[in-house]
């Protein structure tokens, strides 16, 4: 069954302190990513799809990358609203649903 | 536009009560999903709906647990004789063409947050 790994599990940052969440997985074939954010209270709230390995989508302060083995949601000089859980998802494999991973809390102090 | 409407946005049961949770999915919306997210979790699987169609059910915990959408629009999900561990955040999600590829993204409401006590 496909797994998705998220590290690490919470990430504390200064404001303008640079860093890079991680997404693995274990798949039968790899058919693209999605990036998620959530706030607390809220539903996920689409950010990013990345299709094949190699890709690279960007997003104000956010950029991210797929491998054929993991993906990175990269944060430039974060700001404290980017305070949030990062989500990472990959289709099923007969694309009835999205597998979640456990999510990255993200908390940027000013 | 509006986005995805879920109600009632908490809802609290003794154990052993009936449950129906909506969803008002964004209007044209094809695919429409259902999702159960634990404290600390990311969200879980529970069912699909293309239209009215139910094609997945797959992730459905028990047979205590029913979802239809009649007329390709509004969902309700049903929990009977609920249990504790039925307490969850129980997400919505929308989306313009057929299952959850690429062709148009999972638009999430705010969930419903169900307390069993």
């Amino acid at each position: 069954e496909d797994q998705v790994t998220q590290s690490p599990e919470a990430l504390r940052l200064q404001e303008g302190e640079s860093s890079s969440l991680n997404c693995s997985y274990t798949v039968s074939g790899l058919r693209g990513l999605f990036w998620y954010r959530q706030d607390p209270g809220k539903g996920p709230e689409f950010l990013f799809t990345l299709y094949s390995a190699g890709e690279e989508k960007e997003k104000e302060r956010l950029k991210a990358t797929l491998t054929k083995k993991e993906s990175f949601l990269h944060i430039t000089a974060p700001k404290p609203e980017d305070s949030a859980t990062y989500l990472c998802a990959l289709p099923g494999e007969y694309g009835n649903k999205l597998v979640f991973g456990a999510g990255t809390i993200l908390r940027v102090k000013s | 536009g509006a986005g995805v409407s879920q109600s009632p946005r908490y809802k609290v049961a003794k154990r052993g009560q009936d449950v129906a949770l909506r969803c008002d999915p964004i209007s044209g919306h094809v695919s429409l999903f259902w999702y159960q997210q634990a404290l600390g979790q990311g969200p879980e699987f529970l069912t699909y709906f293309q239209n009215e169609a139910q094609l997945d059910k797959s992730g459905l915990p028990s047979d205590r647990f029913f979802a239809e959408r009649p007329e390709g629009s509004v969902s309700t999900l049903k929990i009977q004789r609920t249990q504790q561990e039925d307490s969850a955040v129980y997400l919505c999600a929308s989306s313009l063409a057929s299952g959850a590829g690429f062709n148009s993204p999972l638009h999430f409401g705010n969930g419903t947050r169900l307390t069993v006590t």
